[in-house]
């Protein structure tokens, strides 16, 4: 069955920098696009970025422009999210999801927690 | 961009009730492009419908969707102890793909 699974999360400082994983299994991960979306705490779902099927193309919200970095290793079937320069405002669970344009399949998520 | 407002906020209901949750965009979507999610405590969201009114693999059809152009409904025709979540619609046809802000269904 397909499954993702997110990693890497923890306590950072502000300014900190921080690499979630997103580990997959049960489909053909080169085939999809791949999104990190975040839940900030009793918040709504806000999506922080999107990596074509190939890694071609990448895409970030406005929040995180220029200090997040979506990859891709499609030979370990594994997404990654480097985020740098981090800010309070960060704090939140990160989920990766598979994209069929709708999101059909979501982790259980990795709580990153900004805070000195 | 986008913005969707979903009503109402909370609602309160009882098992064995219908509940009708309200998705209303600031533009049109289109019907191709509405979707719904479930959230539970401590879970990642589970695709319900996409596409306004198709169910995802394996959700129940007490679960249907409808509308159109700015104003999208998720019912559930008579609620089930493990319906009670918070609800996310989401339009993926315009760049950036958007959410509501959430409906949760408490048990009255």
């Amino acid at each position: 069955q397909v499954q993702l699974v997110e990693s890497g999360g923890g306590v950072v400082q502000p300014g900190g920098s921080l690499r979630l994983s997103c580990a997959a299994s049960g489909f053909t991960f080169n085939n999809y696009a791949i999104f990190w979306v975040r839940q900030a705490p009793g918040k709504g779902l806000e999506w922080v970025a999107l990596i074509r099927y190939d890694g071609s193309d990448k895409y970030y919200a406005d929040s995180v422009k220029g200090r997040f970095t979506i990859s891709r290793d499609n030979s370990k079937n594994k997404l990654y999210l480097q985020m740098d320069s981090l800010r309070p405002e960060d704090t939140a669970v990160y989920y990766c999801a598979r994209s069929r344009g709708y999101l059909d399949y979501w982790g259980q998520g990795t709580l990153v927690t900004v805070s000195s | 961009e986008i913005v969707l407002t979903q009503s109402p906020g909370t609602l309160s209901l009882s098992p064995g009730e219908r509940a009708t949750l309200s998705c209303r965009a600031s533009q049109s979507v289109s019907s191709s492009d509405l979707a719904w999610y479930q959230q539970k405590p401590g879970q990642g969201p589970r695709l319900l419908i996409y596409g306004t009114s198709s169910r995802a693999t394996g959700i129940p059809d007490r679960f249907s969707g409808s509308g159109s152009g700015t104003d999208f409904i998720l019912t559930i025709s008579r609620l089930e102890p493990e319906d009670f979540a918070v609800y996310y619609c989401q339009q993926y046809g315009s760049s950036p793909q958007t959410f509501g802000q959430g409906t949760k269904v408490e048990i009255k």
